[in-house]
């Protein structure tokens, strides 16, 4: 089955700073990536997608890359703010013999130092 | 507000007993799936729904089970309680079967003791 591993578990940056978090899976069928941010004992909102036809998707400070050769995408956070703060998902999902299979990463912590 | 509700927001009950979540997807979600995520853990998915059949199965114990009705509101009944099933567990709904973006509902947390 399909594997994603998101490093880093934790991450501490300085207000103003770019964060980076970077998640790889294993099954190249694999054709839709979604990032989740989750706030403390709040619901995981969708924050971007990138699907495997795209390379790079950005939003606003918020941009997503994908490398299918490499089987990695990232999640880029810039200018970061106290309220970027939260634990991040990756995920990864495809589309098996009619069903749709997804799979989580373990979550990344970020706090933003004002 | 995702328009995804569950029932109850909490919940607290002993070893060996048995609890039902309920969960309302968006109107016109078609899609339902339930997650299981426990302290400071990831979110490990149990099981999707699609219009009331089962698409699919993820690491999802014997000892649960979920169903989806008529009017696509979901349950998840989780039987025979032990401590290490204390968790938060999420619903999520898609407008399709094979949809990609999933809006989460509040989540219900269940306590066994």
């Amino acid at each position: 089955g399909e594997n994603v591993e998101q490093h880093p578990s934790t991450l501490s940056v300085q207000e103003g700073d770019s964060a980076v978090i970077k998640c790889t899976y294993s099954d190249s069928a694999s054709n839709y990536f979604p990032w989740y941010k989750q706030e403390l004992g709040k619901r995981p909102q969708l924050i971007i997608d990138i699907r495997s036809n795209v390379g790079e998707k950005k939003d606003q400070r918020i941009a997503v890359t994908l490398n299918k050769t490499a089987k990695h995408f990232s999640l880029h956070i810039t200018e970061t703010q106290p309220e970027d703060s939260a634990v991040y998902f990756c995920a990864a999902e495809m589309n098996s013999g009619g069903y749709q299979k997804v799979t989580f990463g373990t979550g990344t912590k970020l706090q933003v130092i004002p | 507000d995702s328009g995804v509700t569950q029932t109850p927001k909490h919940l607290i009950t002993a070893t060996g007993q048995r609890v039902t979540l309920r969960c309302s997807p968006r109107s016109g979600d078609l899609s339902v799936y339930w997650y299981q995520q426990s302290l400071d853990q990831g979110l490990q998915f149990l099981i999707q729904y699609y219009n009331g059949e089962e698409r699919a199965k993820g690491n999802i114990l014997e000892r649960f089970s979920a169903q989806q009705f008529p009017d696509l509101h979901s349950e998840l009944n989780l039987s025979s309680l032990e401590l290490g099933d204390s968790a938060l567990y999420f619903c999520a709904s898609s407008v399709m079967r094979d949809s990609y973006e999933q809006y989460f509902g509040p989540g219900t947390r269940l306590t066994v003791t």
